[in-house]
This record gives C-alpha cells, sequence and structure tokens, in this order.
C-alpha cells in the first residue's frame, strides 16, 4: 500500500543544473498537485493536474514544468535551477478536487 | 479561490480540548473545508472533512455554522504529540485549486 511515492528524497543541485522529480500514486486518482515548503511557511502549489495529459499552473509555476502522460505519474522539471528553489517539494493526489488529498513524504531540494 | 485565514501559533497543555478556528468568507456553495495535519519533515495528513454542522471521527470533530463563513476544528484531550502544524483547507470546484494558509502551529506542552 504505497500511495504517493517521490524519488528523489534529498538531492543537491548546481546553479543552472537541471533535474526532475518523479511522483507516482497507486490509488488511481485524477488529480496530482505539486507544492513546495519553504522554512516556516505554509504549502505553495506549483502546478497541477486534473487527468491524463492536462497540467496547469498552480501560485508559484515559474521556474518548473511538469508532465502527466501516465496517469499514475506526475513529473516536475527544473530546466535551471537556482537558489531560490531550495525548498521542500511535496506531491500529492485526490480523487476530486473536493476529495481528500494524500501527499507523498517530501523532496529535499538544495541548490548551491 | 476560497482564502481561509486561521491564528499563527497556539499553546496548549496536556489533557486539554483545543479549538483552532478558520475563517473562509468567500467560500462557495460546492466547498468542502478539510483539515489537515503536518508533522516536521513529513507531508500533511487528512484529520477531518465536513460540509455543515458538525462532523466527528475517532481523532477530531468539526463544528461549521450555519452560513459556512467559519469552522472550528476541536482536539479533545491533546497530548505532546499533536504539536504540528494544522491546516485548514477550503475546496474550491470551479478552478479546481487547493490553497493550503499558513497553517497554526499547536504546541502541547506538558
Amino acid at each position: 500500500n504505497a500511495g504517493v511515492t517521490q524519488t528523489p528524497k534529498f538531492r543537491v543541485l548546481k546553479t543552472g543544473q537541471s533535474m526532475t522529480l518523479l511522483c507516482a500514486q497507486d490509488m488511481n486518482h485524477e488529480y496530482m498537485y505539486w507544492y513546495r515548503q519553504d522554512p516556516g511557511m505554509g504549502l505553495r502549489l506549483i502546478h497541477y493536474s486534473v487527468g491524463e495529459g492536462t497540467t496547469a499552473k498552480g501560485e508559484v509555476p515559474d521556474g518548473y514544468n511538469v508532465s502527466r502522460l501516465k496517469k499514475q505519474n506526475f513529473l516536475l522539471g527544473l530546466e535551471s535551477a537556482a537558489p531560490s528553489q531550495t525548498s521542500v517539494y511535496f506531491c500529492a493526489s485526490s480523487r476530486d478536487s473536493g476529495n481528500t488529498i494524500y501527499f507523498g513524504e517530501g523532496s529535499w531540494l538544495t541548490v548551491v | 479561490l476560497a482564502k481561509t485565514t486561521q491564528p499563527i501559533s497556539m499553546d496548549s497543555y496536556e489533557g486539554q480540548e483545543v479549538n483552532i478556528t478558520c475563517s473562509h468568507n468567500n467560500i462557495a456553495t460546492n466547498d468542502y473545508i478539510t483539515w489537515y495535519q503536518q508533522f516536521p519533515s513529513q507531508g500533511p495528513r487528512f484529520i477531518i472533512q465536513g460540509y455543515k454542522t458538525k462532523v466527528t471521527n475517532e481523532v477530531a470533530s468539526l463544528f461549521i455554522p450555519a452560513d459556512r463563513k467559519s469552522s472550528t476544528l476541536s482536539l479533545p484531550r491533546v497530548s505532546l504529540s499533536d504539536t504540528a502544524v494544522y491546516y485548514c483547507l477550503v475546496g474550491d470546484g470551479s478552478a479546481r485549486q487547493l490553497t493550503f494558509g499558513s497553517g497554526t502551529q499547536l504546541t502541547v506542552l506538558p
């Protein structure tokens, strides 16, 4: 019973490098989300998806791209990492927007 | 989007009942109110969800007045392990975005 799984859990990047965070869910959920959480702050929505093949911008989308080629996977990409993107990234999924959101365990990203 | 307002922090002692209130003045007709709990270095986890009146489960109760412009999460007899950040979330069905506010840091003291 995995739920929402994120990889990698920890990563250190140099400024300008690129990387992709992978999120996988095994609950057959339609909705998936990527959030970032900075120290002492709440979660801010980066991008979300309401179904396979669809993506939409959230509150803080700049500097990130996403793809939802398969229903169970939601990828978050950083094309050119910046120190301001140092954060904890949480992936989540839900059956619908009004339903319970299930979160992954987080991915700690440091950009130096 | 339905915006929520919560107290930044609250302190309590073990064994007490804790009530955390969330304001959501522009809640939409189809919106549900959901509360999440987050421990350090973990993702938030679901506590309780409601639409109106009162909902109770094994860990908490949720009170929602008739106008639905606020809600109160009630934690009975808190323990040290209830120290966490609590988020009130209001689903916006039209935009299909779920916005977390800053949450309430609850600290339970011995």
